[in-house]
């Protein structure tokens, strides 16, 4: 059983469309945090959401942490075939645990 | 360049030949961590370390060593590798009580036979 539940773990959509993706757990994170994986290279991170209800805004990337910080959003705005690629959801448990629990994650494909 | 290396990307081996999977930061981060990513299951962490000679357990450590001899090294040792080792693995490092700012190695991508 995954502590992060990430859907959908797949997407697939044409280019302009708007797509969300979310993580979902039943535990409480300190902080959670969003990651892209290209091919053949390590993830590389996105955001850092730390306050229940904190939103933020990557360009046409929003991220949400929900009230409780249980789960989290991204959300994609006019996708565009750069944004194609894995994007993980990895939380803290506790401020200082010194380690992540990550999502299965989401491969995005946006079609030209 | 802040970053961390690991070699080799690429490895084939046979089952029961020891391996070593190595990694280096140049940060001067305190902590290093090595995961292993399977698809539907995401990332999952083998072993960590908080210093020099400190290591811990994560949570998939079985059949898997590490040693911290250099705050800079991190080396993944698979003592006797077999088929269900075969992954893609990621060493990462981050500075102390920061896990939400975890820097990630390229990965190794091992195949047991």
């Amino acid at each position: 059983t995954q502590l992060l539940e990430q859907s959908p773990q797949f997407l697939s959509i044409q280019e302009g469309e708007n797509l969300t993706v979310y993580c979902n757990s039943s535990s409480v994170f300190s902080s959670l945090q969003w990651y892209r994986q290209e091919p053949g290279e390590g993830p590389v991170l996105l955001v850092t959401v730390v306050t229940g209800g904190e939103v933020k805004k990557l360009k046409r990337l929003t991220f949400q942490f929900g009230d409780a910080r249980k789960d989290s959003s991204l959300h994609i705005t006019a996708a565009q075939p750069g944004d194609t690629g894995l994007y993980l959801c990895a939380g803290e448990l506790m401020a200082g645990a010194q380690k992540l629990v990550f999502g299965q994650g989401t491969r995005l494909t946006i079609n030209p | 360049e802040a970053q961390v290396t690991q070699n080799p990307r690429y490895l084939i081996t046979v089952t029961g030949k020891k391996l070593t999977v190595t990694c280096s930061q140049n940060m001067n981060h305190e902590y290093m961590s090595w995961y292993r990513q399977d698809p539907g299951l995401g990332l999952r962490q083998i072993y960590y370390s908080m210093n020099v000679e400190v290591t811990d357990k994560g949570d998939v450590p079985e059949g898997y060593k590490v040693s911290r001899k250099e705050k800079r090294n991190f080396p993944l040792i698979l003592e006797s590798p077999s088929p269900n080792q075969t992954s893609l693995y990621f060493c990462a490092s981050f500075p102390g009580g920061r896990a939400d700012t975890q820097y990630f190695g390229p990965g190794t991508r091992l195949t047991v036979l």
